[in-house]
């Protein structure tokens, strides 16, 4: 497509319950990013991707998140056991590069409430 | 990873032109500038990149002193559209880092 696409736009959780949301990067693009973003303030690293193989994980919060992106495409966030504190915007980018010199291009997020 | 300052907020009206100002006194050789804009219930968007010295787009300029330390975000007639948060981030080869960024609210 012409855009990230992430999905589902919104998604309302338990607490407790595992959620999974889902990405589709522009095709091509060999980086996939995942953020997230707390109100009121800037998107957090969260993990990396370069194709298939997740490089940086770096920012995931707590052994409760996993990512993955298993044919280089289509990426997966999922949360475990949510908590409250995960209630947030995940958003997705993707990029032809993982440095500053690529512009990356953002989803329009998932935003997940705890509840 | 160079850190970034500028201004929580800022208010302009409607077909001024809009100035934000980025310190990064730390930033490094192999580092680029760039800004990127974020409406409500959207992800960031890319706006403008540089180097050094002064780059223009369709959207914006983007000025750079030879020390490059700062940077300044540059609109041009600006509309009530452009009310968004603005965010400056400094980096080379590494995952981009955004910092709170600048909210700028366009008064009719």
């Amino acid at each position: 497509g012409a855009g990230v696409s992430q999905s589902p736009r919104y998604k309302v959780a338990k607490r407790g319950q595992d959620v999974a949301l889902r990405c589709d990067p522009i095709s091509g693009h060999v980086s996939l990013f995942w953020y997230q973003q707390a109100l009121g303030q800037g998107p957090e690293f969260l993990t990396y991707f370069q194709n298939e193989a997740q490089l940086d994980k770096s920012g995931l919060p707590s052994d409760r998140f996993f990512a993955e992106r298993p044919e280089g495409s289509v990426s997966t966030l999922k949360i475990q056991r949510t908590q409250q504190e995960d209630s947030a915007v995940y958003l997705c980018a993707s990029s032809l590069g993982r440095g500053h010199n690529y512009g990356y291009t953002f989803g329009s997020g998932t935003r997940l409430t705890v509840v | 990873l160079a850190k970034t300052t500028q201004p929580i907020s800022m208010d302009s009206y409607e077909g001024q032109e809009v100035n934000i100002t980025c310190s990064h006194n730390n930033i490094a050789t192999n580092d680029y500038i760039t800004w990127y804009q974020q409406f409500p219930s959207q992800g960031p968007r890319f706006i403008i990149q540089g180097y050094k010295t002064k780059v223009t787009n369709e959207v914006a300029s983007l000025f750079i002193p030879a020390d490059r330390k700062s940077s300044t975000l540059s609109l041009p007639r600006v509309s009530l559209s452009d009310t968004a948060v603005y965010y400056c981030l400094v980096g080379g080869n590494d995952k981009i880092i955004f910092g709170k960024g600048t909210r700028l609210h366009i008064l009719p």
